[in-house]
């Protein structure tokens, strides 16, 4: 079974919008965290924001913002005020604290803001 | 300050030769990580590094895969006889202690065995 799935292969927002981007994951552990990374066309992962499975409030970056929803096992990630910069890939990613070490991640969402 | 770097950018090889690749993680850095990218696909976990040591290396996918660290900074993982199956994109990552800590990545080494 698959530990993060991301079902949006693309998707398209206008800049200036919101956008919120899925992501459901699948942990016996009792600790993990959560992560979103960005990948432009240059290739470079670029670390977005992180939740814990702990922490009670969602998390939040500048314009973005994680929507932690626990006991549905989600993990959306929220990008407001959408800018044409935003076009990329983002990958939703999971570390189990006690299983491992790696990070896992899901297949990525492609996103594309058009002005 | 700087960020993860990886030599080469790109790398072309014919199948069956040898190829290493370089990682330099963040200065002061203590975990290393390397991760491959097929194409469509999200990273996958190959081997980490605490200090020199490689303290999980259960993603190499067999033993052409080789990973060295011997002084606790630049990483160097190795690919003997590679094979078509082996182009992807190598990317290296490193955080400041541990796995517990976010991983910031490098560029990337996009290997293409012909």
């Amino acid at each position: 079974a698959q530990k993060i799935t991301q079902t949006q292969p693309g998707m398209f927002v206008q800049e200036k919008e919101a956008v919120t981007l899925d992501c459901t994951y699948d942990t016996s552990d009792q600790s993990y965290g959560l992560f979103w990374y960005k990948q432009p066309s240059s290739g470079e992962m670029i670390f977005l924001i992180y939740q814990g499975s702990y922490d009670e409030q969602n998390a939040t970056e500048g314009r973005y913002s994680l929507n932690f929803q626990k006991a549905r096992k989600s993990a959306n990630l929220v990008i407001s005020a959408s800018q044409l910069g935003d076009s990329a890939m983002y990958f939703c990613a999971m570390r189990e604290y006690e299983a491992g070490t790696a990070l896992i991640f899901g297949k990525g969402t492609t996103l594309s803001v058009s002005s | 300050g700087a960020g993860v770097s990886q030599t080469p950018s790109n790398k072309v090889t014919e199948k069956g030769k040898y190829v290493e690749l370089r990682c330099d993680p963040i200065s002061g850095h203590t975990a290393l990580y390397w991760y491959r990218q097929s194409l469509g696909q999200g990273p996958e976990f190959l081997i980490y590094f605490q200090g020199t040591g490689a303290a999980d290396d259960s993603g190499l996918p067999n033993d052409r895969f080789f990973a060295v660290r011997p002084e606790g900074s630049v990483s160097t993982l190795k690919i003997q006889r590679t094979e078509r199956g082996d182009s992807a994109v190598y990317l290296c990552a490193s955080s400041q202690r541990g796995p517990g800590e976010t991983q910031y990545f490098g560029p990337g080494t996009r290997l293409l065995v012909l």
